[in-house]
């Protein structure tokens, strides 16, 4: 079974709108990590967030976690066309397991 | 600019064939990984390995081998490749126990086995 599982599957939103992306896994983790893959191409990494820490910030973006519910969340402000993509979180406990994403389009 | 490189970016080969996927890293990482992606199944580990000349299985080694004789290069070697292998192969690389950084990923090389 996979350890970082994403939510919603697939996301639509207007561009300047927020989009948010959920994450839960099953295991304690030594720290979670958020990636974003463009099509047919290699997987990016985003933010990485500890497993004491609760909420973390890059630019536009900000990871939560709840270590309590095993859940995470990362929330794109503003969001642009150039962030349509699909992300991933991955559940660390020495190695990562990642889920199958969640595909965020971002309408023009 | 930090690197993982994967030799092909596509590639075809016939069923029965030996298939070799090449990645080298050139950030001095100590960890390397391989994965592959298919849809509705995430990214699954194959191999892994934390120092030359070691190995160790992830989650979906059957039908794979590894090698890693220099720091900066690990292999992934189909030993009679199959049509159920058809994917997309990712490389990723790591610093350190890979606890508090992030994986590098190469570009990927999407085989497909006819």
């Amino acid at each position: 079974s996979q350890q970082g599982e994403e939510d919603p599957q697939a996301l639509s939103i207007q561009e300047g709108e927020n989009a948010t992306m959920n994450c839960s896994y099953k295991t304690s983790i030594n720290n979670l990590q958020w990636y974003r893959q463009n099509s047919g191409r290699g997987l990016v990494h985003l933010i990485l967030i500890r497993s004491n820490e609760r909420e973390k910030h890059s630019g536009r973006l900000r990871v939560t976690l709840d270590t309590s519910k095993k859940s995470s969340s990362l929330l794109i402000t503003a969001s642009r066309a150039a962030d349509t993509a699909s992300y991933f979180c991955a559940a660390v406990i020495g190695k990562s397991t990642f889920g199958d994403g969640t595909t965020l389009t971002v309408k023009p | 600019d930090v690197k993982v490189t994967q030799s092909s970016r596509y590639l075809v080969k016939r069923t029965g064939e030996k298939v070799f996927l090449e990645c080298v890293q050139d950030m001095d990482h100590e960890n390397m990984f391989w994965y592959r992606q298919d849809p509705g199944l995430g990214l699954r580990l194959i191999y892994f390995s934390y120092d030359v000349k070691m190995k160790e299985k992830g989650d979906i080694p059957e039908g794979y081998s590894v090698s890693r004789e220099k720091k900066e290069r690990f292999s992934l070697i189909l030993e009679s490749a199959s049509t159920n292998q058809t994917s997309m192969y990712l490389c990723a690389s790591s610093s350190g126990s890979g606890v508090y950084y992030g994986y590098t990923f190469g570009s990927g090389t999407r085989l497909t086995v006819v």
